[in-house]
């Protein structure tokens, strides 16, 4: 069965400051997916992993993919406060259709 | 393209009622899927269906049932609500791209509040 964790689960950040969000998986995946839901919204699409040593970029944030470690990880640079949401990351499984989500972690960020 | 859509957006029900949450999508993604969303657990897959015709079950199926008639809508069936089913629900379709290989992202649609009593 695929599990599915991140940390941490509660991050409260100073503007200005960097930070690394952890997602580990279970099982060997081909699709790694990074959302953010903002509260009482539904989620949206930040970044897809396809394949091992993928970075994608967006902003300030940057996720990675290493599928040997089976770990992703998002980092945050110099935090504003409109970076304050809740973030998923989510692993493909042998369907498409198929996702495991991790528990997410509540970013906020303070003045 | 209004993307995939939920209705309704809260509802309330008395243990033991049934009620059927409406999804569309309209971007003519093969894959939908439905989950559920409690404080702490993340979404957690309950049904699934990869086309018309076809659908399998997710991580926590019991107490639902789906089918699918249409490419465009999925909707879910509590058949006796209970309320560990006090939940947010979304619906969210995704694709393959056919010959050339998709990401499978998967697009959600707005939610529905579901409260049991």
């Amino acid at each position: 069965e695929l599990k599915v964790e991140q940390n941490p689960l509660f991050l409260s950040m100073q503007e200005g400051k960097n930070y690394t969000i952890y997602c580990n998986y279970s099982t060997t995946s081909d699709r790694l997916y990074w959302y953010r839901q903002d509260p009482g919204k539904s989620l949206e699409s930040l970044f897809v992993l396809l394949s091992n040593g993928a970075v994608k970029q967006e902003g300030r944030l940057m996720a990675s993919l290493d599928t040997k470690a089976r770990l992703s990880t998002l980092h945050i640079t110099a935090a504003v406060h409109d970076l304050s949401a809740t973030y998923f990351c989510a692993v493909g499984g042998t369907s498409y259709g198929k996702l495991t989500f991790g528990q997410g972690t509540i970013l906020t960020v303070h003045p | 393209n209004a993307g995939v859509t939920q209705t309704p957006k809260f509802q309330v029900l008395k243990t033991g009622q049934s009620m059927t949450l409406q999804c569309a999508q309209d971007m003519n993604h093969e894959y939908m899927s439905w989950y559920r969303q409690d404080p702490g657990m993340g979404l957690r897959l309950i049904h699934y269906s990869v086309g018309a015709g076809i659908t399998d079950q997710g991580e926590v199926p019991n107490g639902y049932n789906v089918s699918r008639s249409t490419t465009e809508d999925f909707p879910l069936r509590l058949l006796s609500a209970a309320p560990s089913q006090t939940s947010v629900y979304f619906c969210a379709s995704s694709y393959s791209g056919g010959a050339t290989r998709g990401t499978d992202t998967q697009y959600f649609g707005p939610g529905t509040r579901l409260t049991v009593l």
